[in-house]
């Protein structure tokens, strides 16, 4: 069965500081990757997706992530944050052709200003 | 925006009763699944419809159904309520032929 797993549940910081946030997923086949945001009291909105090509690929709002095939790993990164990146951040996976989306628990981020 | 809505906005119901929610989305967003969402957990896939026909369905009990209608709204149905119902629900869609889903703002359930 799929999963996917993120690493931190909570994460604080600085704005100007940089960001990482882990994402593990487990699955043997092809699969589609995404991370969403979820702002204070908005929708969840796509962030960036990666289906096939490049596995590095680009987002709004200066995000980027990178897939790690051999790490089964999708981790999402942004060089400085803001204190508008303050928000719900959330990994899920799709078997390619499949119809399932696989959420991770999400990472609540507080960027203090 | 994602042009996605869902109604009621928040309900309260009682341990056995039934609900309906609704989603409504924009033309030719031909897909829709349905997500229950804990509090302080990830979306919880329970069911997508494709063209008015169950396409796949999650880890839950009959009880959970739903609808697809032409006009792209669509219904989650839940009967005999119990107390781990409580949960924000969602609902997100997909135009045809993108595999990318845009959710709505969800309705949040409290089951008493």
């Amino acid at each position: 069965a799929q999963s996917v797993s993120q690493h931190n549940h909570h994460v604080i910081l600085s704005e100007a500081a940089s960001l990482e946030l882990g994402c593990n997923y487990s699955y043997g086949g092809t699969v589609n990757l995404f991370w969403y945001v979820q702002y204070p009291g908005q929708h969840l909105q796509l962030l960036l997706k990666y289906f096939s090509g490049d596995p590095l690929v680009k987002g709004i709002k200066g995000f980027e992530a990178e897939f790690i095939k051999s790490k089964f790993s999708f981790n999402l990164r942004k060089p400085s944050v803001q204190w508008s990146d303050t928000a719900e951040y959330f990994c899920a996976v799709k078997a390619t052709g499949g119809f399932k989306t696989i959420f991770g628990a999400g990472t609540r981020l507080f960027v203090k200003a | 925006e994602t042009g996605v809505t869902q109604s009621p906005t928040h309900l309260i119901k009682t341990r056995g009763q039934q609900v309906t929610l609704r989603c409504s989305s924009q033309s030719g967003h031909n897909t829709v699944s349905w997500y229950q969402q804990a509090l302080g957990q990830g979306p919880q896939f329970i069911f997508q419809y494709y063209r008015e026909e169950e396409n796949g369905r999650g880890n839950f009990p009959p009880r959970f159904s739903g609808l697809q209608f032409p006009n792209y709204s669509s219904e989650l149905n839940v009967n005999a309520l119990e107390l781990d119902d409580s949960a924000l629900y969602l609902c997100a869609t997909e135009l045809a032929g993108e595999e990318t889903q845009y959710f709505g703002p969800g309705t949040r359930l409290l089951v008493l």
